[in-house]
């Protein structure tokens, strides 16, 4: 069975970074496509990015000059940075895993809030 | 970007009975369309993919079909934990959910 479990601060500032890791157990992060998907309180659900191929990325167009995924194989976590945050960040993240490329999300983690706000 | 357009917004049904939803892509996404769950609080979690196949666990009650830009999840003989929100996702380019349908209880 595999589980998905997020971590990080709750809240943070507006213009700084959002940093938020993703830790796995029963899959490889080496392996398969593993997203970060985020829900604004009440609303729906945005696909951020996800990593592939162990180390390699790919991010939604409209919000690629913020976000990045990056990897710690040894501890089998992988992480989201978001960048220049302002208070239409304040979410619910997720992470999650998907088996190919035609990414949809098979396993989830619970999520975690992060608040922007000062 | 492909936009996802779910309807109704609310759908309003007694336990025991038949539910459908729908799902529309603003172009083609062939057969790429997965059918996700989420209760408050919760994960989404899956269950359609590739339109009509159902995830590991998911009772025969879900069913899913459609091809091309529309699609519809139907659910029979809604039990109580059935209610709850359920969104469409598009993974022919990008990845794009719907707005959601919100399933209660008449």
């Amino acid at each position: 069975q595999v589980q998905l479990q997020e971590s990080g601060p709750g809240l943070v500032k507006p213009s700084e970074t959002l940093s938020l890791t993703c830790s796995v157990s029963g899959a490889s992060v080496s392996s398969d496509f593993w997203s970060w998907i985020r829900q604004p309180p009440g609303k729906g659900l945005e696909w951020l990015g996800y990593l592939y191929n162990g180390g390699s990325a790919k991010y939604d167009p409209s919000l690629k000059s913020r976000v990045t995924i990056s990897v710690d194989t040894s501890k089998n976590q992988f992480s989201l940075k978001l960048s220049s945050v302002t208070v239409a960040d304040t979410a619910v993240y997720y992470c999650a895993r998907g088996s190919t490329s035609l990414w949809f999300g098979e396993w989830w983690g619970q999520g975690t809030l992060v608040t922007v706000s000062s | 970007e492909i936009v996802m357009t779910q309807s109704p917004a609310t759908l309003s049904v007694s336990p025991g009975g038949r539910a459908t939803l729908s799902c529309r892509a603003s172009q083609s996404v062939n057969g790429n369309l997965a059918w996700y769950q989420q209760k408050p609080g919760q994960a989404p979690r899956l269950l359609i993919y590739g339109a009509s196949t159902r995830a590991t666990g998911i009772p025969a009650r879900f069913s899913g079909s459609g091809s091309g830009t529309e699609f519809t999840l139907t659910i029979s003989s809604l039990q109580s934990e059935d209610f709850a929100i359920y969104y469409c996702q598009q993974y022919y380019i990008w990845y794009t959910f719907g707005q959601g349908t919100k399933l209660e209880i008449k």
